[in-house]
């Protein structure tokens, strides 16, 4: 079974400092795709970043970045000089061998003015 | 970008009765629809996949009799809860993904969402 976790049910981050949030996965594909979405208290979902797997070179998004390591199922983002914008639940979510996002648990992130 | 949209956004209705939700996306061909719930701070589980023209396919545990879906046209899918009861009271999403998009080309599109409470 494909498997998301996220390890971090809650995050805090000082506004203007730079916040990592993990996310591992399990799948036996090797060719995938790799997404964090953003869900704030709207709960409209927003796409945040993404990681092609065939892909060595680490995908950034303004202030967002991750973190990928292919041989140790990781993927994290991070979040460089946090504004209280940012704050929202964050989910990872893979497409493993079809078009289905696989979603994480989610972690809260609350911005500290 | 590609816009989806979702209606209703919050739709309260009784018990035993049943409620549609439309999604429909607004400026691309939609060739297959998703539709998730999502409790109160918990993350999003698929219920269903729609494939424009064919039957939906449904996750494990989803009652296919009970959660309606149709995807008759491109740009439409709808979701049915029949005979609703208040253990269905939830935050319904919908995605699509369009034509000429591969897997994980072009990221899904999500709708605003539903919020559904069963009386």
């Amino acid at each position: 079974a494909q498997t998301v976790t996220q390890s971090q049910p809650e995050m805090s981050v000082q506004e203007a400092e730079t916040v990592t949030l993990s996310c591992t996965y399990d799948t036996s594909e090797s060719d995938y795709y790799l997404f964090w979405y953003k869900q704030p208290p709207s709960r409209q979902m927003i796409l945040v970043i993404r990681q092609e797997a065939y892909k060595q070179q680490n995908a950034t998004e303004n202030r967002f970045s991750v973190n990928f390591q292919k041989a140790a199922k990781s993927f994290s983002l991070k979040i460089s000089d946090s504004q209280l914008g940012d704050a929202a639940m964050y989910f990872c979510a893979p497409i493993f061998g079809n078009e289905k996002l696989t979603f994480g648990t989610g972690t809260r992130l609350t911005i500290i003015p | 970008g590609a816009v989806v949209s979702q209606h209703p956004s919050r739709v309260i209705c009784k018990s035993g009765t049943s409620v549609k939700i439309e999604c429909r996306s607004l400026d691309f061909q939609a060739t297959t629809m998703f539709w998730y719930r999502q409790f109160p701070k918990q993350s999003l589980m698929l219920m269903a996949t729609s494939n424009e023209g064919s039957k939906a396919t449904y996750e494990q545990g989803v009652e296919k009799d009970k959660f309606l879906i149709n995807h008759a046209s491109l740009t439409l899918s709808t979701l049915t809860v029949t005979s609703a009861h208040p253990e269905d009271s939830s935050f319904y999403i919908c995605s699509a993904s369009g034509v000429g998009r591969g897997r994980g080309n072009s990221p899904l599109h999500f709708g605003n969402g539903t919020r559904l409470t069963v009386t």
